[in-house]
């Protein structure tokens, strides 16, 4: 089945600092997203991006499918933004969403 | 209006014990899941329906069987529930194809 590597593991930032996350896969996909899940335990979605270049408030998200990475950028972070992000894809069936180990990340004031 | 929406939000209960989770989503879509978070927030999927019909089965024990009355419920029981069933059970849906998951707020799930 397909594998989702995810790193770093763990990541400690100060506020107001900008980081990168990335997202590896094994295999072609055609459904790719990140999500938030807070420290309340939601899983909030914050792009659904197969492909290409999108970009929400001070979050973006970039996928190259044909190189089989994706990567998620944090600007100016808040401690808000702490928690665990998580990549997942779907397979071409479109029934089953893998999800990577996550990346921990805590942004201190 | 929440879109997928997971009740209870916690679940405390004995070893044996027999216990329902009841998930519905209002987004019209036709594919539901059960995803289990274990304690080091690994999440793995462990059902997938589409339509009422059971399409992913994951090597769940048969202690768990899910019953979906509609596309638009798909509720979980466990039954003769143990220790290592403590988790978070969270519930999703989408639309069959290249588009985008909806997670409910999960179910803490405590046996003791």
């Amino acid at each position: 089945g397909i594998q989702v590597e995810q790193s770093p593991p763990d990541l400690i930032l100060q506020e107001g600092a900008n980081s990168t996350l990335r997202c590896n896969f094994s295999d072609s996909v055609n459904n790719l997203q990140w999500f938030h899940q807070n420290p309340w335990g939601q899983l909030i979605n914050l792009f659904y991006i197969p492909s290409g270049t999108k970009q929400n408030g001070r979050l973006s998200a970039t996928t190259v499918a044909t190189e089989r990475y994706s990567l998620l950028y944090i600007s100016s972070s808040q401690t808000t933004d702490s928690g665990v992000y998580f990549c997942a894809v779907r397979n071409t069936g479109g029934f089953k969403t893998i999800f990577g180990a996550g990346t921990r990340l805590f942004v201190k004031a | 209006d929440t879109a997928v929406s997971q009740t209870p939000k916690y679940l405390v209960t004995q070893m044996g014990n027999d216990k329902s989770i009841k998930c519905e989503q209002n987004l019209g879509h036709d594919t539901m899941y059960w995803y289990k978070q274990d304690s080091k927030k690994f999440l793995k999927i462990m059902f997938s329906y589409n339509n009422k019909e059971l399409i992913i089965n994951e090597t769940v024990p048969n202690r768990f069987s899910p019953k979906s009355p509609d596309k638009a419920h798909l509720n979980l029981h466990i039954n003769s529930l143990e220790l290592g069933d403590s988790a978070v059970y969270f519930c999703a849906s989408s639309v069959q194809g290249n588009t985008e998951a909806f997670f409910g707020q999960g179910t803490r799930l405590t046996v003791v």
